[in-house]
């Protein structure tokens, strides 16, 4: 079964310090990683995506890392900003045509709390 | 990129009754789906809202409970008909432009009493 598992389920950090969270999955085949940014009451935001080719892809504070042997990506932010309290969602794409042709596999996310 | 809004943003229903939700896209794109978001969990997609024809829906989704229309490229509607307090949730439009991007509408919270 095809699934995604993040950690941690919540993070507390202070402002300006950094954090990584982990996104380990077992989605196969494997066609691309995403990860997401959703705040309170809004819908996901894209924040990175990454072929099997790649190993790190950045976004302004924001670094993702793929390891597509091992199956583990990692989103990390440096310098925290309060406005980075939001969850923080790893999508893993199969590729593969399910019902919708359109496999994507979600992570329940990591929920990000940046304190002053 | 393409911006995605949604109607109602929110809503509280009683139960038995039926809504319809809006999705609208600024900009051509290939493919829309339908998400839904229960509280603590991720999204699971309810279906795929197909240009002209019916819906393709997952496991566990039917059309009689959730109709889907997609008359054209830019524009579906969710309803969730027979209404019950389990489906309280956020329901979220989503879509894939060319080139595989996808974008997330803000979604519709609702309650149902």
């Amino acid at each position: 079964k095809n699934q995604v598992e993040q950690s941690p389920q919540s993070l507390i950090i202070l402002e300006g310090k950094n954090c990584t969270l982990q996104c380990n999955y077992t989605v196969s085949p494997f066609s691309n990683l995403r990860w997401y940014k959703q705040d309170t009451g809004r819908g996901p935001v894209s924040l990175t995506i990454m072929t099997f080719s790649e190993n790190t892809k950045s976004n302004g504070r924001y670094t993702a890392t793929l390891d597509a042997d091992t199956k583990q990506s990692s989103l990390h932010i440096t310098a925290s900003q309060l406005s980075d309290s939001a969850s923080y969602i790893c999508v893993v794409n199969s590729g593969v045509n399910s019902n919708s042709g359109y496999a994507l596999n979600f992570g329940k996310g990591t929920s990000l709390l940046v304190t002053p | 990129s393409a911006v995605i809004s949604q109607k109602p943003s929110r809503d509280i229903c009683q139960r038995g009754t039926s809504l319809t939700i809006q999705c609208q896209v600024d900009s051509q794109v290939t493919m829309m789906f339908w998400y839904r978001q229960q509280p603590g969990q991720s999204l699971t997609l309810i279906a795929t809202a197909n240009q002209g024809s019916e819906a393709t829906y997952e496991s566990g989704f039917v059309i009689d409970k959730f109709p889907i229309s997609r008359p054209n490229l830019t524009f579906s509607t969710l309803t969730v008909s027979n209404m019950s307090p389990e489906d309280s949730s956020i329901y979220l439009c989503s879509a894939v432009a060319p080139g595989e991007t996808q974008y997330f509408g803000p979604g519709t919270r609702l309650l149902v009493l």
